[in-house]
């Protein structure tokens, strides 16, 4: 079963616009991650947070964690037509190598 | 690097046919992992491997779905015999193995039962 579950399921905005992604998973974790996906193609990773850390930033990405929350945010700052994919957050517990990934935000960027 | 390579890119075939995907890892991950997504049920993890060796197949639907991983640069999994409903598109991703580690995807297979 999906840990994570994405919201919105689906986002439309305009390029320049901020886009701004929420997470929630159920367990604790070590790590989550984010990725993007674009249509017909596989995922991409984005971004890395451990479960320590609050916020982290990568060029025009920005993720938040509130652990007592079990929630993640993603922000894409300045969109553009590029960014038009869907973005899934992932989580990891305990040592294993395994990903559990969320439903999944399909973002539209229009011009 | 050429990345996570799975073949072939499409797949089309009859009920009750045999099907088989292959998946070449990037050199010296040791993780490897089967994933299948559709429309419905979202991304699904079928199995993974470390070091070769399946650690959790709790995701493979059935019997009909068998996966193998005889070295570390190369993986297949098999349907036997497959249905309509296997209709979806198969990831293959590896990674270095334990937490903390970014997964590279291929670029998927999509399969069409009809």
């Amino acid at each position: 079963s999906q840990q994570g579950e994405e919201d919105p399921q689906a986002l439309s905005i305009q390029e320049g616009e901020n886009a701004t992604m929420n997470c929630s998973y159920k367990t604790s974790i070590n790590n989550l991650q984010w990725y993007r996906q674009n249509s017909g193609r596989g995922l991409v990773h984005l971004i890395l947070i451990r479960s320590n850390e609050r916020e982290k930033h990568s060029g025009r990405l920005r993720v938040t964690l509130d652990t007592s929350k079990k929630s993640s945010s993603l922000l894409i700052t300045a969109s553009r037509a590029a960014d038009t994919a869907s973005y899934f957050c992932a989580t990891d517990a305990g040592t294993a190598s395994k990903l559990t990934f969320g439903t999944g935000t399909r973002l539209q960027v229009t011009l | 690097d050429a990345g996570v390579i799975q073949s072939p890119r499409h797949e089309v075939t009859e009920m009750g046919q045999e099907v088989t995907l292959r998946c070449k890892p990037i050199s010296g991950h040791n993780s490897l992992f089967w994933y299948r997504q559709t429309m419905m049920r979202g991304l699904e993890l079928l199995i993974y491997f470390n070091n070769n060796v399946p650690i959790d197949d709790s995701g493979m639907p059935e019997d009909r779905f068998s996966a193998k991983m005889p070295n570390a640069s190369f993986s297949t999994l098999k349907i036997q015999p497959s249905e309509p409903r296997d209709s979806a598109v198969y990831f293959c991703a590896s990674s270095l193995a334990g937490t903390g580690y970014e997964q590279y995807f291929g670029p998927g297979t999509r399969l069409t039962v009809t």
